[in-house]
């Protein structure tokens, strides 16, 4: 069974048209992650909340925001999505930071 | 910041035959972890090591925990088109940052 789960699978939106993407996880990890990958690169991390504390990557842009409103979900917010946007979106979820880190199957974004 | 090195980058191979990547960082690292991702979905968590040395199997797949704590392997054996996908290792430094590797991606020719 789905542990860590993202919705939608397959999105698609317009350029500068808002998007969230959701991600909600049944192991009561308290280290919830959101990672951004283009084709056949690494997962590269935005963010990550320990628990309800958000931590930013220092390159992550501003146009990219998380919401974390309980322990099973947290959120990703794409203000304002441009055409370099356009990627798969993982969610990923640890007991504690540096733990092995459990994924969901992605969200793939399209921006037309 | 930290980036770990796979090696190859790809890799195309007959059905059956065995299959060795690698893994290697400037830093040490306290663990080391191998994932595979297939088209489309979501890293899937293969093997995890935690200490030098340490060699640990999942079926016919084998990874190691290099002695100097810089680098991981790989293998694969008697290789099947379902094994066909990109693996990635990972892995926590001593400074607890996580950082995945470059991948490696395998063609299986049946």
């Amino acid at each position: 069974d789905a542990m860590v789960i993202q919705n939608p699978r397959y999105q698609v939106t317009q350029f500068g048209k808002p998007v969230t993407l959701s991600c909600s996880q049944t192991l009561n990890h308290n280290v919830m992650y959101w990672y951004q990958q283009k084709s056949s690169q690494a997962p590269k991390l935005l963010f990550h909340y320990y628990d309800k504390d958000f931590n930013n990557e220092a390159d992550t842009p501003d146009n990219f925001q998380s919401r974390r409103p309980n322990t099973s979900f947290c959120f990703l917010d794409i203000r304002s999505p441009g055409l370099g946007d356009a990627a798969m979106y993982l969610c990923a979820t640890s007991k504690g930071w540096g733990n092995i880190q459990y994924f969901g199957a992605g969200t793939r974004l399209s921006v037309l | 910041g930290q980036q770990l090195n796979q090696s190859p980058q790809s890799m195309f191979i007959q059905e059956g035959e065995d299959v060795s990547m690698n893994c290697t960082s400037s830093s040490i690292f306290n663990t080391w972890l191998w994932y595979k991702q297939e088209p489309g979905e979501g890293p899937v968590l293969l093997i995890a090591l935690y200490k030098a040395g340490e060699l640990t199997s999942n079926g016919r797949l084998t990874a190691q925990f290099g002695i100097t704590r810089k680098d991981s392997f790989l293998n694969i054996s008697a290789s099947i088109p379902s094994d066909v996908g990109i693996y990635f290792c990972a892995g926590e430094d001593t400074g607890n940052q996580f950082y995945f590797g470059t991948g490696t991606s395998l063609t299986v020719i049946p």
